[in-house]
């Protein structure tokens, strides 16, 4: 099991292109979110979902969008990169209760140049 | 709003030496509490939680207990090790929001041997 697959590793944008961040989970997790970690700061919450077909907005959602068409997969797109995108991105999957297991994945880190 | 402090860092230790991070936070309501631990280029794991008052947790040598009197949940080991070396994170989240985590900023620690 490989848990929570994030690719790419890096990539350098220019402003205005777009892009889509990929997160693949095999674990069967209902549960998935991606964060954005800035430099110094904790993690942010920028969108989730709870189940296929379902998502919300988090605390940072402003310049992206997310689909969630099965329970594996759950995409982060930037329609119109701008240099306060640049950040790295951690997707986050799990299920809820006490003792189950939950996966970040090892991130995206993104420039925007 | 709710919102996690972690004392700044870099903290930077001997190997062998006893490890304290703080860690307060503000929150409306009885949040669970969490550390989570980041190695240099990997994902978020999470080290240990605890979800109510007086709540104990422990793994892998360290401990944090949930205050509620202080609201705190400060993160211990008795002796570190170089292997400990890692950006540690204190976050909340709570029982009907899963997964959607406040997190603290970081705190580097460096175990030197």
């Amino acid at each position: 099991n490989a848990g929570v697959t994030q690719t790419p590793k890096f990539r350098i944008l220019k402003i205005g292109q777009s892009m889509t961040l990929q997160c693949t989970q095999d674990m069967n997790h209902n549960y998935m979110y991606w964060y954005r970690q800035d430099p110094g700061m904790g993690l942010k919450l920028i969108y989730y979902s709870v189940g296929a077909g379902i998502t919300d907005k988090g605390e940072v959602p402003n310049g992206y969008n997310v689909s969630r068409s099965t329970t594996e997969d759950f995409p982060l797109r930037l329609e119109l990169a701008a240099p306060s995108q640049t950040s790295v991105y951690f997707c986050f999957a799990g299920s809820v209760g006490t003792n189950q297991p939950q996966h970040f994945g090892d991130g995206t880190r993104l420039s925007i140049l | 709003g709710n919102s996690v402090t972690q004392m700044e860092g870099p903290v930077t230790l001997s190997e062998e030496a006893f490890l304290t991070i703080n860690c307060t936070y503000t929150a409306t309501g009885y949040p669970s509490l969490f550390w989570y631990v980041q190695y240099p280029g990997e994902g978020l794991q999470l080290l240990l939680k605890a979800t109510k008052a007086d709540d104990k947790g422990s793994n892998k040598g360290f401990e944090a207990t949930y205050r509620k009197e202080t609201t705190s949940f400060h993160l211990e080991k008795g002796s570190v090790q170089v292997s400990d070396s890692a950006v540690y994170f204190c976050a909340l989240s709570f029982p009907n929001s899963w997964g959607k985590l406040q997190f603290g900023a970081g705190t580097q620690v460096v175990v030197t041997p």
